[in-house]
């Protein structure tokens, strides 16, 4: 079965500060890609970033980063020099080629403190 | 800059009414997808569109609800009746095929009275 899971339900972290949150999935699919949305108190949903199970370095978007480490199964979002503005939702996603669907998880709420 | 439009934005309704809420992919993809959110259940997935033709609406109940693509322009999800349960906020996203990114629109939030 498909899976992503998010284990940390809210993260708090200092502004200016970098801040981790987990990712881990479960596919049997060789090919598949993931992905990180935030979800402001908007309730807008905004892709961020993506990484290819093929990709051989780790994406990055600006301040934000994937660390992808396909033995352990995870693809933590790494975002570097909090903003304010990043308080927010964010969700890890996967989708396979064969499975046809993306996978959300659950979510991790992050509040960043000035 | 592209972007997924839905409308309504807002709707509220009473038990029992039918609603309708539009989705315009980005010109140039292929493929839809509708989902629901709420505070328990989180982000289900109810249907999957690839060039128009339902792949996957596994999550949607199917006897209330219904989802279409007349043209390639345009989504449609259907509730009729509605029900108090169905008050969420129901996201359409659109992509160029599995598994590339989708791109969500701003959600229509619906309130069944």
């Amino acid at each position: 079965a498909q899976k992503i899971t998010q284990t940390q339900p809210g993260m708090f972290v200092q502004e200016k500060e970098a801040v981790t949150l987990d990712c881990t999935y479960d596919t049997s699919d060789p090919s598949y890609g993931l992905f990180w949305y935030k979800q402001p108190s908007s309730g807008e949903m905004i892709f961020l970033i993506y990484q290819g199970s093929y990709d051989q370095q780790n994406a990055t978007e600006g301040r934000y980063s994937l660390n992808f480490q396909k033995a352990r199964k995870s693809a933590n979002l790494v975002i570097s020099a909090s903003q304010l503005g990043d308080s927010a939702m964010y969700f890890c996603a996967m989708s396979t080629y064969t499975g046809n669907q993306f996978y959300f998880g659950t979510g991790t709420s992050l509040t960043v403190i000035p | 800059d592209a972007r997924v439009t839905q409308t309504p934005r807002h709707k509220v309704t009473e038990m029992g009414q039918e609603v309708t809420m539009r989705c315009q992919p980005i010109l140039g993809h292929n493929t839809v997808f509708w989902y629901r959110q709420t505070m328990m259940q989180g982000l289900e997935l109810l249907a999957y569109f690839r060039n128009r033709a339902p792949l996957d609406d596994s999550g949607m109940p199917k006897d209330r609800f219904s989802a279409e693509m007349p043209d390639a322009t345009l989504a449609t999800l259907k509730i009729q009746p509605s029900e108090p349960r169905d008050s969420a906020v129901y996201f359409c996203a659109s992509g160029k095929g599995v598994p590339d990114t989708q791109y969500f629109g701003p959600g229509t939030r619906l309130t069944v009275l």
